[in-house]
């Protein structure tokens, strides 16, 4: 079965970086691609990126553009989501997602929280 | 940036009850739009696609439609299980976008 697994919780100061991995089974790695969305307590979901599982291109959102990259191991079937220069907001779950053939998102890891404090 | 918006933003309803929630684009979308399902501490849950295709394994009882700027999720029977918080999202365009949410409470 399709399954996403997350990299645990994760503790940061303000300026640092972090980085959260995505490993999947369960299906053609090559032949999907992963998002990445944030979810602020208590708030809603936005959309950080979208990798290709095929070749690695990665599209990123306005609001982290900049301070974030996305990258794939296919050896592992692994994603990668690192956020740079850190700040209080950007505390908040993280999750991977995998887009499907319909381009709706039809499996989630189970989210990794990110705490930016002093 | 396609602009989703829902209402209403939260609702209690009874078990057995019918309960619709709509969702509204700030531009067509041309039905490329999913549902999800949130329960607390969890990560989303697919419940529909293209609008109103129901993603595998998710009960009838959920039901979606609409067209352009306007959908709606309408779940026939609310079961206790279905207490949670639903998102829309379009993916239509790029950067898909979600809607705030509509929390499903117990009355």
């Amino acid at each position: 079965q399709v399954q996403l697994v997350q990299s645990g919780a994760e503790v940061k100061k303000p300026g640092a970086s972090v980085k959260v991995s995505c490993k999947a089974s369960g299906y053609m790695f090559t032949s999907y691609g992963i998002s990445w969305v944030r979810q602020a307590p208590g708030q809603g979901l936005e959309w950080m990126g979208l990798i290709s599982g095929y070749n690695g291109n990665a599209n990123y959102g306005q609001k982290v553009q900049g301070r974030v990259s996305m990258t794939i191991d296919t050896s592992t079937s692994t994603a990668y989501m690192e956020l740079r220069s850190l700040r209080a907001d950007d505390t908040a779950v993280y999750y991977c997602a995998r887009r499907g053939v319909t381009r709706s998102y039809d499996y989630w890891g189970q989210g990794t929280l990110v705490t930016v404090s002093s | 940036d396609i602009q989703m918006t829902q209402s209403p933003s939260s609702l209690s309803a009874s078990v057995g009850d019918r309960v619709t929630i709509t969702c509204r684009a700030s531009q067509g979308i041309s039905n490329s739009l999913a549902w999800y399902q949130q329960k607390p501490g969890k990560a989303p849950k697919l419940l529909l696609f293209a609008a109103s295709r129901l993603e595998s394994g998710v009960p009838s009882r959920f039901s979606g439609g609409g067209s352009a700027t306007e959908y709606t999720l309408t779940i026939s029977s609310l079961q206790p299980e279905d207490y949670a918080t639903y998102f829309c999202h379009q993916y239509y365009s790029t950067p898909p976008t979600f809607g705030p949410g509509t929390k499903v409470d117990i009355k």
